[in-house]
């Protein structure tokens, strides 16, 4: 069974740049939940994606958006990137929402905007 | 709006002694599950100790154990016989049953276990 897996591991962007972040769900898991992380806080939740729909979302700027393929898999990307998005992005996956809610998550993607 | 709140912002106890975490939480549902998480410093989010809110029982899990107090809004972690390995931040987090599965977290606690 394979787990959840992030790509990629550190990032480097400029203020104004947009990023694109990748997670790959757990086998058998169709729900992918994305946090961000700013150091030394908790994760606050930015959005969740079911069967490839938006099933969910944080207080975070439209400039915050996301995609599920087919195969579960899912996208974060954020544009015209601030100092404030430098932080951990965490993906996790889980079951249909409702079945046993556990959500696995991935190692994370370090995120730091100059 | 659910929040978790953790009031030791750090811990450091010796190894093989006990150590409880607090936290509290706030929500007006009735439905909804409690998590405990570790992340050590490799980042990776590992869940350690979850429990259903219906549940009057404690979930224990080996060394890990809770004290809910659901009238209360209380959720403390009990770690015994504390290893090296036990060293790191620990976050107490929120689930409802309906609706987005979002978990909410508290600000964590970082445990440091010491020889």
């Amino acid at each position: 069974e394979t787990g959840v897996t992030q790509s990629p591991t550190h990032l480097i962007k400029t203020r104004g740049q947009q990023v694109t972040l990748r997670c790959s769900s757990q086998s058998g898991h169709n729900t992918v939940s994305w946090y961000q992380q700013a150091l030394g806080q908790g994760p606050q939740f930015i959005f969740q994606y079911y069967r490839e729909e938006e099933n969910g979302r944080g207080n975070f700027p439209p400039r915050f958006s996301g995609l599920q393929f087919p195969n579960y898999s899912s996208e974060l990307n954020v544009n015209a990137l601030e100092l404030d998005d430098s932080a951990l992005y965490l993906c996790a996956s889980s079951l249909a929402p409702g079945q046993h809610n556990e959500q696995f998550f991935g190692p994370g993607t370090r995120l730091t905007v100059l | 709006a659910q929040t978790v709140t953790q009031s030791q912002p750090e811990m450091s106890v010796q190894e093989a002694e006990t150590v409880t975490l607090s936290c509290t939480y706030d929500t007006s549902e009735n439905n909804y599950y409690l998590f405990w998480y570790k992340q050590p410093p490799s980042r990776q989010m590992i869940l350690v100790i979850r429990q259903e809110a219906y549940k009057q029982q404690n979930a224990t899990e080996n060394r890990f154990s809770v004290n809910f107090q659901k009238a209360a809004k209380s959720f403390s972690l009990k770690i015994s016989d504390s290893q090296l390995g036990d060293t790191a931040m620990y976050f107490c987090a929120f689930l409802l049953i309906q609706g987005a599965q979002k978990l909410v977290f508290g600000q964590g606690t970082r445990l440091t276990i010491n020889p």
